[in-house]
């Protein structure tokens, strides 16, 4: 049973859009991490996000916590070529330092 | 910085063989992490350890077996391959207690037929 939900599960874009990515749950999150994974390597953390409404920017990403730290939003603005991947949103319920994944989101911009 | 490094890169079993999947890490991270991709399910957690010494079960255990060598090393044991262990597996470490930022090696793809 999957405690994150990604929304949506595919997404194609053309370079210069824009594209939002969300991640939902009805548990509670303590804090909760977005990755970035590329074809045949281990994901990348992209951000951290740990207090309930916090947005944080990273270049032409931004990431947001809910208030009632329950979802997130990644929003990325100008889609790149290199944005293109499989974006998936983790959150840590408790003090155990166990991560639950949301089943990811490809992203695939075309130039 | 190695980071965290997994070996072997690819591996064909057959069923009913045996293996183990390495894994270490250079950053003094406390805390190891196994898990298993398989598409459209995500990263399901196998095995962990929150420290040295210390190991416990994830959301996925049976069929494996994992140990913690020492700080550096976590290895995972696949005892009697079957074809629904075929998977691409990740080892990650952890430091920060609180936030629990992993870092991952770049998987082992495995494939028992």
């Amino acid at each position: 049973t999957q405690l994150l939900e990604q929304s949506p599960q595919f997404l194609s874009i053309q370079e210069g859009e824009n594209l939002t990515v969300y991640c939902n749950s009805s548990s509670v999150f303590s804090s909760l991490q977005w990755y970035r994974q590329e074809p045949g390597e281990g994901p990348v953390l992209l951000v951290t996000v740990v207090t309930g409404g916090e947005v944080k920017k990273l270049k032409r990403l931004t990431f947001q916590f809910g208030d009632a730290r329950k979802d997130s939003s990644l929003h990325i603005t100008a889609a790149q070529t290199g944005d293109t991947g499989l974006y998936l949103c983790a959150g840590s319920p408790d003090s155990w330092g166990k991560l639950q994944f949301g089943a990811g989101t490809q992203v695939v911009v075309t130039p | 910085n190695a980071g965290v490094t997994q070996t072997p890169k690819f591996q064909v079993l057959k069923t009913g063989q045996s293996m183990t999947l390495q894994c270490a890490q250079d950053m003094n991270h406390n805390s190891m992490y196994w898990y298993r991709q398989d598409p459209g399910m995500g990263l399901r957690l196998i095995y962990y350890s929150a420290s040295e010494g210390t190991t416990d079960k994830g959301e996925v255990p049976n069929g494996y077996n994992v140990s913690r060598l020492n700080k550096r090393e976590f290895s995972l044991r696949l005892e009697s391959a079957a074809p629904s262990q075929t998977s691409v597996y990740f080892c990650a470490s952890s430091g920060a207690r609180g936030v629990y930022e992993q870092y991952f090696g770049p998987g082992t793809r495995l494939t028992v037929t």
